[in-house]
C-alpha cells in the first residue's frame, strides 16, 4: 500500500514544496535497486514520468524537481515552484505486480 | 519522439465486449514491454496488464484477469486490450504505456493520451 502526504497544497510561486510517499513495504530489489516513481499528471493530460528509481530525473525534467529516500520512506521536492508545476502528484511502487499509486497529492498555486 | 495513440473507446452496456487499440511509433515496438493504465473518473491510475515483448508473459491486475486478453501485433507496431463481460466498474479513461526496461515489467516512461471507456445502461 502506497501512501502520500500532504493530499493537496497550495504553493506560492517561488517558493518550496514536499510530498511524502510512504510504502507498506521496503521497495528495494534484490539487484539493488529501489522501485519507486514519481509521476505527475496536469489538467486534463496523461501522467508525466518525473522521477525513476528514487531520485533519477527522467530526460526534460527540471532540476528543480528533485527525489530521496530509501527502504519505505521517500519524499519529492520541488525547489521553486512554477505555475506549470500544477497538478496531482503520485508515487509508485514497481517492485511488482499489480503496479500500485499513491493517492496523489493535488498542488495548486496560491 | 516516443507516441503512443490509443482508440477504440466509447459508451457500451454492462455485459458487452470492447476492443482497444494503442499504435505505437517513435521506437523498435518489438523491443519493449507495454502495459495497459486506467484511471476511473476521479480517481488515481490503476494498472490493467502487462505483455512482454514477444508476448509470451501477459500478467493482468484481479478485477479483469479472465475479462480482459492484451495482445500485441509487432508487425504494425499496435497494442490491443479485448475486454469481455464489461461491468460498471471498467468505466475509465484507458491509457497504453511503455515500460523502458526490456526484459521485465518495471514502470512507465511514455503514457498515451488515453481513451474513454463508459459502461452504463
Amino acid at each position: 500500500v502506497m501512501t502520500q502526504t500532504p493530499l493537496s497544497l497550495s504553493v506560492t510561486p517561488g517558493q518550496a514544496a514536499s510530498i511524502s510517499c510512504k510504502s507498506s513495504e521496503s521497495l528495494l530489489q534484490s539487484g539493488g535497486r529501489t522501485c519507486l516513481y514519481w509521476y505527475l499528471q496536469k489538467p486534463g493530460q496523461s501522467p508525466q514520468l518525473l522521477i525513476y528509481e528514487v531520485s533519477r530525473r527522467f530526460s526534460g525534467v527540471p532540476d528543480r524537481f528533485s527525489g530521496s529516500g530509501s527502504g519505505t520512506d521517500f519524499t519529492l521536492k520541488i525547489s521553486r515552484v512554477e505555475a506549470e508545476d500544477v497538478g496531482v502528484y503520485y508515487c509508485m511502487q514497481g517492485l511488482h505486480l499489480p503496479f500500485t499509486f499513491g493517492p496523489g497529492t493535488k498542488v495548486d498555486i496560491e | 519522439q516516443v507516441q503512443l495513440v490509443e482508440s477504440g473507446g466509447g459508451v457500451v452496456q454492462p455485459g458487452t465486449s470492447l476492443r482497444l487499440s494503442c499504435a505505437a511509433s517513435g521506437f523498435i515496438f518489438t523491443d519493449y514491454v507495454v502495459h495497459w493504465v486506467r484511471q476511473a473518473p476521479g480517481k488515481g491510475p490503476e494498472w490493467v496488464a502487462v505483455m512482454s515483448p514477444n508476448g509470451d508473459i501477459k500478467f493482468y491486475t484481479d478485477s479483469v484477469r479472465g475479462r480482459f486478453t492484451i495482445s500485441r501485433d509487432n508487425s504494425k507496431s499496435t497494442l490491443y486490450l479485448e475486454m469481455n463481460n464489461l461491468r460498471t466498474e471498467d468505466t475509465a479513461l484507458y491509457f497504453c504505456a511503455r515500460d523502458p526496461i526490456l526484459d521485465r515489467p518495471d514502470y512507465f516512461d511514455y503514457w498515451g493520451q488515453g481513451t474513454l471507456v463508459t459502461v452504463s445502461s
